[in-house]
């Protein structure tokens, strides 16, 4: 069975302060690797995927995730938030055949000026 | 990006009556859309997989006979809460992916908050 764990329920942070939110997995099979942001009242979008290659993915808004298979984690960065960038974010893994995805509990950035 | 629209984006209702809450992909052609229910501070949890044409699949410990999903184009599924109960207000969210398109990427609605009263 596949699980996704998102230590941290809220991030608080300053602006232009760089963010780290974290992102492990537990997986018996490859899967593929994906961060998704819900802004307040909007429906969830992608941010970005790891299907393969570099381990090392940029996504929009300056946001990047490294894939580490030996710690099984998908940790997401921005080196500068803005205030625009609070919402909440969720890792989620899907298998090769995207029959399903799993999600963690989200966690919310909330950037202060 | 592509489009999915859910509707009503919000319901209260009567406890015993029934809701249908419309998912529907306005741009592509959704082969799989998926039905997630999510609780404040925690993660979405899949209740059923629907593919055009063909009876979902629903994850284990939720009621196909509550939760009824029809998947009956490949543009349209419908969530139908039958017999709500004040325990079934949740927020609901479908996501749609194209897999020729997307390479697994979702598409998901804004979600349809449903409060029984």
């Amino acid at each position: 069975a596949q699980s996704v764990t998102q230590l941290d329920s809220q991030v608080p942070v300053f602006e232009e302060a760089p963010v780290e939110l974290r992102c492990n997995y537990s997986s018996s099979v490859s899967v593929y690797l994906f961060w998704y942001v819900q802004y307040p009242n909007q429906g969830l979008q992608l941010l970005l995927k790891y299907l393969s290659g570099s381990t090392l993915v940029k996504g929009i808004n300056g946001f990047e995730a490294e894939f580490n298979k030996s710690q099984t984690s998908f940790h997401l960065r921005k080196p500068s938030v803005h205030i625009s960038d609070t919402a909440e974010y969720f890792c989620a893994v899907s298998l090769y055949n995207f029959n399903k995805f799993y999600f963690g509990s989200g966690t919310k950035l909330n950037v202060k000026p | 990006g592509a489009v999915v629209s859910q509707h009503p984006s919000w319901v209260i209702c009567k406890s015993g009556t029934s809701v249908k809450i419309e998912c529907r992909s306005l741009d592509f052609q959704a082969t799989t859309m998926f039905w997630y229910r999510q609780f404040p501070k925690q993660s979405l949890m899949l209740m059923a997989t629907s593919n055009e044409g063909s009876k979902a699949t629903y994850e284990q410990g939720v009621e196909k006979d509550k939760f009824l999903i029809n998947h009956a184009s490949l543009t349209l599924s419908t969530l139908t809460v039958t017999s709500a109960h004040p325990e079934d207000s949740s927020f609901y969210i479908c996501s749609a992916i194209s897999g020729a398109r997307s390479r697994g990427e979702l598409f998901f609605g804004e979600g349809s908050r449903l409060t029984v009263l």
